[in-house]
């Protein structure tokens, strides 16, 4: 039982480049997330997913995009990168109202 | 709108002295209630919860929180700290009204003196 995972660990992208930070989870969780950490800030929501096909905005959802086409995996993409977004990103699931957190990915747009 | 404050940004205790992390929230109802922990460099693991019953519940660690209802706060204690304690604390509401947001405090870094 991995928990949840997330790939990669470290990026580094220049301005306007495009990526997707993966997200899987092998706990059978309906409920995924998508949070960003910047220093001060605590963690903010940016998408969430209630099951596969339904995903939903949280605080801070502009330059990100998200699918849920299956339980597991739970993908945040970067359409077009931007200096703002440089920060931690952490993954989770939930059951039973206890999140369950990834590893998270520190990304850096030059 | 609904809220979480952690009024201490950085704490600084020495090894063997007591702590407390301060956490208080703005919302309608009694949400559920999370501290978390972060070490350099890692995700966030759980201390302890709240969802209802006793108002002081006991986590990983020694650590225990007592929710106050009157204060709408959820204060996070240890009785004897160690030099391993160093770390970011975040604490977290879940909102309990049919969605399944969570808002977190802008976190307490700390650090420990040996």
């Amino acid at each position: 039982n991995a928990g949840v995972t997330q790939t990669p660990k470290f990026q580094v992208l220049k301005t306007g480049q495009s990526m997707t930070l993966q997200c899987a989870q092998d706990m059978n969780h309906e409920y995924m997330s998508w949070y960003r950490q910047d220093p001060g800030m605590g963690l903010r929501l940016i998408h969430y997913s209630v099951g596969a096909g339904i995903t939903d905005q949280g605080e801070v959802p502009n330059g990100y995009n998200v699918s849920r086409s299956t339980t597991e995996d739970f993908p945040l993409r970067l359409l077009s990168a931007a200096p703002s977004q440089t920060s931690v990103y952490f993954c989770a699931s939930t059951l039973a109202n206890e999140q369950f957190f990834g590893p998270g990915t520190r990304l850096t747009v030059l | 709108a609904q809220s979480v404050t952690q009024p201490d940004i950085h704490i600084t205790v020495s090894e063997g002295a007591s702590l407390e992390l301060r956490c208080n929230y703005s919302y309608g109802a009694t949400p559920y209630l999370f501290w978390y922990v972060q070490s350099p460099g890692q995700g966030l693991q759980l201390l302890l919860k709240y969802f209802s019953g006793d108002t002081l519940v006991q986590g990983i660690k020694g650590f225990e929180a007592e929710f106050k209802r009157s204060q709408s706060s959820f204060n996070l204690r240890k009785p004897s700290v160690h030099w391993s304690d160093a770390a970011e604390y975040f604490c977290a509401v879940h909102l309990t009204s049919g969605t399944y947001k969570y808002i977190f405090g802008t976190g307490t870094r700390l650090k420990v003196l040996a």
